[in-house]
């Protein structure tokens, strides 16, 4: 199994602070990558997705990705104790014209007013 | 334009028993994931099904799981004779499959079905 890895937390930070969020994998050719959301007691909601080395950008959220290092990261900009919750990596495999989600144990985030 | 759905939200099942949990994927995907998330792990992935095909259960239990996906009706994920084991939050997702668009390929989840065997 391919392992994604990912610091269990809780990751602590102050309102208004940028929270960084990362991940590494062990397969080297894995080729995308998507960031969840998953508040207690509810489903996963996808944030981002990206393919590309380099960052990507949406609103307050910008992640980052660098396959030399196979290390993925998330940043959360003008953190809100809304954006408290567990964060997951996750890395796609390929099963045939879909793919299933390698999910790491998630980051969580807890934002304090 | 509603999402994944999924029932029962809770169910309760005494050793033994079987669980039947249901998911309909959203208006226009063709696949169906199934998840498993237990206490204090992430989730894992079970299965991979299209219409009255299963692409792939490599995260499936070899006994007491199964799953369908017919023609008609919703995806079925069935636990025969469950044990306290099984307890968990089980989740699907769908996705369009292949197309034109970037977003193809993201999965959608649904809010979960959380068993728990006594």
């Amino acid at each position: 199994q391919k392992e994604v890895e990912q610091n269990s937390g809780p990751l602590s930070v102050p309102e208004g602070a940028i929270a960084s969020l990362n991940c590494t994998y062990s397969d080297r050719g894995s080729q995308s990558f998507f960031w969840y959301r998953q508040y207690s007691g509810k489903s996963p909601e996808l944030i981002m997705f990206i393919y590309s080395n380099g960052d990507k950008e949406d609103g307050r959220f910008t992640a980052q990705l660098n396959k030399a290092s196979q290390y993925v990261s998330l940043l959360i900009r003008d953190s809100q104790p809304s954006d408290s919750a567990t964060y997951l990596c996750a890395v796609k495999v390929p099963l045939g014209s879909g793919y299933a989600l390698n999910f790491g144990k998630g980051t969580s985030l807890l934002v304090t007013p | 334009n509603a999402g994944v759905m999924q029932n029962p939200r809770h169910l309760v099942r005494r050793r033994g028993q079987e669980a039947r949990l249901r998911c309909s994927p959203m208006k226009g995907h063709s696949h169906v994931y199934w998840y498993r998330q237990l206490p204090e792990e992430g989730l894992k992935f079970m299965v991979y099904l299209q219409k009255e095909n299963i692409i792939d259960e490599s995260g499936m239990p070899k006994e007491r799981f199964s799953a369908e996906f017919p023609k008609e009706g919703p995806s079925i994920l069935r636990i025969q004779q469950v044990v306290r084991g099984d307890s968990a939050a089980y989740f699907c997702a769908s996705s369009p499959g292949v197309g034109r668009s970037r977003h193809s390929y993201e999965q959608y989840f649904g809010p979960g079905t959380r068993l728990t065997v006594t």
